[in-house]
């Protein structure tokens, strides 16, 4: 069985300053791991993904994310945060199998301040 | 512009009145699935389809139905809606590549459904 676990419902941040966003998962088979983001009244939309590639993965919006398997981490990062990334952020794990088993953590609600 | 579209953004009902929710993709994907989106939940699976007439339960497919009669449309039917279906929903499509998880979810808006 697989699980996520996002470690912070919210976190606040000021404009400029560094993001980190942190998830932990567990998964039985080599797992794929992707991080979405939603802002407000809108879907999801992807932010970037591993799947057994390079351990850090670079995504949009100058995100990119690291693969620790010794730490079960796939911790998401941005070296200076923007009013705009103010959303809510999902990370997502997956086994090779496919979307049918996709599991959703709970969400990281990031509030930027000025 | 490549999208899925949901209709209607948002629905007030009152329990046990049936309603659909209809969902559509423009871009030839397989791949369709309905997640609600609850506080503190995350997004939970209902249903999801992988080709045309090709459907399974999701996590939490109790109270829905789904059909898949054209590649485009996915829709979502309460045939008896109760309160505790008070959520968000999302409709999400992708291609089926050779490694399904290198593909990439497209969502839709959102639908935000109260059953009152």
């Amino acid at each position: 069985a697989q699980s996520v676990t996002q470690l912070d419902s919210h976190v606040s941040v000021s404009e400029g300053t560094p993001v980190l966003l942190r998830c932990n998962y567990s998964s039985s088979y080599s797992p794929s791991l992707f991080w979405y983001v939603q802002h407000p009244n809108k879907g999801l939309q992807l932010l970037l993904k591993y799947t057994s590639a390079a351990t850090l993965v670079k995504g949009i919006n100058g995100f990119e994310a690291e693969f620790k398997k010794s730490e079960t981490s796939f911790h998401l990062t941005k070296p200076s945060a923007h009013m705009s990334d103010a959303a809510e952020y999902f990370c997502v794990v997956s086994d090779h199998t496919g979307f049918q088993k996709l599991v959703f953590g709970t969400g990281t609600r990031l509030l930027v301040s000025p | 512009e490549a999208q899925v579209t949901q209709n209607p953004r948002y629905l007030i009902t009152v329990t046990g009145k049936k309603l659909t929710v209809t969902c559509s993709q423009n871009m030839n994907h397989e791949y369709m699935s309905w997640y609600r989106q609850d506080p503190g939940l995350g997004l939970r699976q209902i249903y999801y389809s992988m080709n045309v007439e090709v459907t399974d339960k999701g996590d939490v497919p109790e109270g829905y139905k789904v059909s898949r009669k054209e590649k485009r449309n996915f829709p979502l039917i309460l045939e008896s809606p109760s309160p505790n279906q008070t959520s968000l929903y999302f409709c999400a499509s992708s291609l089926l590549g050779a490694i399904p998880t290198n593909e990439k979810l497209f969502f839709g808006s959102g639908t935000q459904l109260s059953v009152l």
